[in-house]
């Protein structure tokens, strides 16, 4: 599998500034997810970011408040923008697929974000 | 729409009991994958299995087995034998088997085994 890296690895930030994460995977790869995590809770899609064009956002996120990019088959960035503390979550990218043989999604470490 | 139930939220076992986690799916897709994902305190994500919907064979895997029953739209996971080590939260999850492959998770099921 992928070996997927993200920094930060964890963040605390001020209310109302903004945070940019990045995702880096050693191989190319043909999709790239961002998960929000809240405390206590389960992983809830945010987005899926496509290589060369706008990222494809699910019900409830809109790209002013987690704008993404991706410019390249290796590299992702997740930016939570004005942050209030109730962004408070872990933010997990995940890659898929990679094994050439089926739909197998991997997941980088996520960053541990806390907002005061 | 895609839905994964984990009615049990939490399990507490003492080391060497066998314990089996349940999971619930579902979708309107004839063809999908099922997942289970194990999430240790640190935090990440780890890849355990995939099941696909046209496999219902059960698979073991050391002390850990699953067992897919597409009619009664259930993906156990069984571990024989529990260490301390096992203690995390466990996610099953579904994706469709072609398009968009977002994974849908349930809601953790957080196991903990007691020496």
């Amino acid at each position: 599998s992928a070996v997927i890296s993200q920094k930060p690895s964890r963040d605390i930030c001020q209310r109302g500034t903004s945070l940019t994460i990045q995702c880096q995977v050693d191989s190319q790869v043909t999709m790239m997810f961002w998960y929000r995590q809240q405390p206590g809770q389960s992983l809830t899609l945010i987005a899926t970011a496509n290589q060369g064009s706008e990222a494809t956002y699910e019900s409830g996120f809109v790209i002013d408040k987690f704008p993404i990019s991706r410019p390249n088959l290796t590299f992702s960035t997740l930016t939570v923008s004005n942050m209030s503390p109730e962004d408070s979550s872990i933010y997990l990218c995940s890659v898929g697929p990679t094994d050439g043989a089926g739909e197998t999604q991997y997941f980088g470490p996520g960053t541990r974000l806390l907002v005061l | 729409a895609q839905k994964v139930t984990q009615a049990q939220t939490e399990i507490s076992v003492v080391e060497k009991e066998d314990v089996t986690l349940d999971c619930v799916y579902e979708t309107r897709d004839t063809t999908y994958y099922l997942f289970w994902y194990k999430q240790p305190p640190s935090g990440e994500l780890v890849f355990l299995i995939r099941r696909n919907s046209f496999d219902e064979q059960n698979e073991i895997s050391g002390r850990y087995s699953w067992n897919f029953q597409k009619s009664t739209s259930s993906f156990n996971f069984t571990i024989t034998a529990s260490q301390v080590v096992d203690s995390a939260v466990y996610f099953c999850a579904l994706s469709d088997y072609q398009g968009a492959q977002k994974l849908v998770f349930g809601q953790g099921t957080r196991l903990t085994i007691n020496p």
